[in-house]
């Protein structure tokens, strides 16, 4: 199936340790980005990578690092992880021009204990 | 900068009657308008975009969205809701021209009364 692909789903981890998410399109897509949906459901972009360039780094702290190895694969990583690191996380890509629909990943739920 | 105003976090109405969910922006710019739907544990997915041309634009499973230029508004509707309706809705603009950023809405709960 074509769609964005994230693992994994949920998260459940301890104060203080690192995590990755993985996030992978098979839509042909150059744009990707992260975003945090906190438990309102307010949903704020983190980054955006155009062909593995860095796009939109917004103000997140520097313990969310993302890496783009191709430009099919946005992978997240967090540092030192905190208590209000607790929220879903969503990856989502899009065709390169501006106006065009972003494809939304199915989430993953990340639980800081 | 641009910014997004949903009036209603949450709309209570019965099965098979009409809604209205209600989107206003602000932006210095000429902008894209976009309408999203997040069921239950998913992701979002698109219901329905303004680009340009015709104000009036009609998305997937009935829903449709009016593009108001005066009053920087761009409302959703549907005219009979059904139970599968009920979801998280986002209002989202893009400036035209810019980095491809999306600024989201806060949401509207759209909940359906049997």
């Amino acid at each position: 199936d074509t769609a964005v692909s994230q693992t994994p789903k949920y998260l459940v981890t301890q104060m203080g340790n690192d995590k990755s998410i993985k996030c992978e399109q098979n839509l042909g897509h150059d744009t990707m980005y992260w975003y945090k949906q906190d438990s309102k459901k307010f949903l704020k972009i983190m980054f955006s990578y155009n062909n593995k360039e860095l796009i939109i780094n917004e103000t997140v702290p520097n313990r969310f690092s993302p890496k783009s190895p191709d430009k099919a694969h946005l992978n997240l990583h967090i540092n030192s992880l905190e208590l209000g690191d607790s929220a879903v996380y969503f990856c989502a890509s899009s065709p390169r021009l501006a106006g065009n629909e972003q494809f939304f990943g199915p989430g993953t739920r990340l639980t800081v204990l | 900068a641009q910014s997004v105003t949903q009036l209603d976090s949450q709309v209570p109405v019965f099965e098979e009657a009409p809604v209205e969910l209600r989107c206003n922006y602000s932006s210095s710019v000429s902008v894209y308008l976009f309408w999203y739907v997040q069921y239950p544990n998913q992701g979002l997915q698109l219901l329905l975009k303004y680009l340009s041309g015709s104000t009036l634009v009609k998305g997937i499973n009935g829903f449709e969205a009016e593009f108001n230029k005066s009053q920087t508004s761009f409302h959703l509707r549907k005219p009979s809701v059904h139970i599968s309706d009920t979801a998280e809705y986002f209002c989202a603009v893009s400036d035209l021209g810019r980095d491809d950023k999306i600024i989201f809405g806060k949401g509207t709960r759209l909940h359906i009364l049997p």
